[in-house]
């Protein structure tokens, strides 16, 4: 089985930029999770959603980050304008019922 | 903010060796959960136990809980140099939604 998708899994930007990542959950999984990953502040949780509408979004760090779920099967953070500091992994993840999560291989962003 | 925090921060034993990871947390919980982390890959889960076991058995893993000290244990026991991985702990608290957050892991080294 296909497990969570998601693209670009590296991208250098530079700053001022807008920078969209994509994901793909696991088809029938009825939640999403955005989480970042720093040396400095580990894992965060940035949004999740349940059955595509957004329950808490108070991880996301700044109006310059939004996230959108337009459907079961496809879900988007963007960063708008980014900077050198949103340089991190950020791990897309679904889960059914949403207690064991699944995690994608991440995408590696580097804000120059 | 992490709600769990693991101990030690990096382990290197011998393979054949047992690896003992600690997890300590702060408010009550439902489950907590242990996921490994490759370099490079995304978190993939290991084990989950309730917050009314004592302990849970999965293959090479051994998981304890004791809620009245908030804290959990990993035990890999027989390491192979293939569990070479982050260790990381995970909770939901009580009374929170599906917010799982992730302790700061601990760097687990198996030499062959």
């Amino acid at each position: 089985d296909a497990g969570v998708i998601q693209s670009p899994r590296h991208e250098v930007t530079e700053m001022g930029q807008e920078v969209t990542l994509r994901c793909k959950p696991i088809s029938g999984h009825d939640y999403l999770f955005w989480y970042r990953q720093t040396m400095m502040r580990g894992l965060e949780l940035l949004i999740y959603f349940n059955n595509n509408v957004p329950i808490d979004d108070s991880g996301m760090p700044e109006d310059r980050f939004s996230a959108k779920m337009p459907n079961a099967s496809f879900s988007t953070l963007k960063i708008q304008p980014s900077e050198p500091r949103d340089s991190a992994v950020y791990f897309c993840a679904s889960s059914p019922g949403g207690t064991v999560i699944y995690f994608g291989e991440g995408s590696w962003l580097t804000v120059v | 903010s992490q709600q769990g925090e693991e101990d030690p921060q990096a382990l290197s034993i011998q393979e054949g060796e047992n690896a003992t990871m600690n997890c300590s947390y702060k408010t009550s919980i439902n489950n907590l959960q242990w996921y490994r982390q490759n370099s490079g890959r995304g978190l993939v889960h290991l084990i989950l136990i309730r917050s009314n076991e004592r302990e849970k058995h999965s293959g090479r893993l051994r998981v304890t809980l004791d809620t009245s000290k908030k804290s959990s244990s990993l035990l890999i026991t027989a390491s192979r140099a293939a569990d070479t991985a982050s260790y990381f702990c995970a909770t939901i608290s009580s009374g929170s939604a599906r917010q799982l957050t992730f302790g700061s892991g601990t760097q687990l080294t198996v030499l062959p």
